[in-house]
């Protein structure tokens, strides 16, 4: 059974912090990693799909970075605004189809 | 706007009545998928079709059925529910069945079985 773990569950910082957190996940047949955010009464909204490793991806003031051979991807945010408070959720395809595994997020509330 | 609505927004029903989610996706994928997301845990895979075709049934019990007429319509058919069946289900799509393809969601269908 795959297990994708995110960490912290949740983090709260003020307005301007740069922030950042941890999805791992099995290193072993890596395909791809998936990043996606999710804000309150909205979908899930992909950010990245990272498929190299040592890959750093930007989207804005959101960073990632991967690490296939040790399993994990770190997601930044820089100069936090309060429109980034949602939960980061990352996730790991099966067998490299479209069936993904999800960690449990983690839940980011910035404060103005 | 992200191309995949979902209908209704809320659901409440008994456990003894029939009801259907619907889903439909404007973006020309060939695979949609159904997703419950439980209070405190992670989203979970339910049905998974590409090209109209189920490719995956996680385990989910029968009461849950779902249905795939076109690659743009994906129904979920709800019937004799149990309270623990509450939960919001997410439709999803992509491109093709690939893991290296980002998912695009609907924002979901609030269920409560009473």
């Amino acid at each position: 059974i795959l297990n994708v773990e995110q960490s912290p569950q949740s983090l709260h910082v003020q307005e301007g912090d740069s922030t950042n957190f941890t999805c791992s996940f099995p290193s072993s047949n890596f395909y791809a990693l998936h990043w996606y955010r999710w804000e309150t009464a909205k979908s899930p909204e992909a950010l990245f799909v990272m498929t190299l490793n040592g890959d750093e991806k930007k989207k804005g003031r959101i960073s990632a970075t991967l690490n296939t051979k040790e399993g994990y991807s770190y997601l930044y945010i820089k100069g936090s605004q309060p429109e980034d408070s949602a939960t980061y959720l990352c996730a790991f395809p099966y067998n490299q189809g479209g069936k993904l595994i999800f960690g449990q997020g983690t839940e980011l509330s910035v404060k103005p | 706007e992200t191309g995949v609505t979902q209908t209704p927004r809320h659901l409440v029903m008994g456990m003894t009545n029939k009801k259907s989610l619907k889903c439909e996706q404007h973006l020309g994928h060939n695979a949609m998928y159904w997703y419950k997301q439980s209070a405190k845990k992670p989203l979970e895979l339910m049905f998974v079709y590409n090209f109209k075709e189920q490719t995956e049934n996680n385990s989910v019990p029968s009461r849950f059925s779902p249905e795939c007429p076109n690659s743009s319509h994906l129904f979920l058919h709800l019937h004799t529910l149990q309270p623990e069946d509450s939960a919001l289900y997410l439709c999803a799509s992509s491109q093709d069945f690939q893991g290296n393809q980002p998912q695009h969601f609907g924002d979901g269908t609030r269920l409560s079985i009473l």
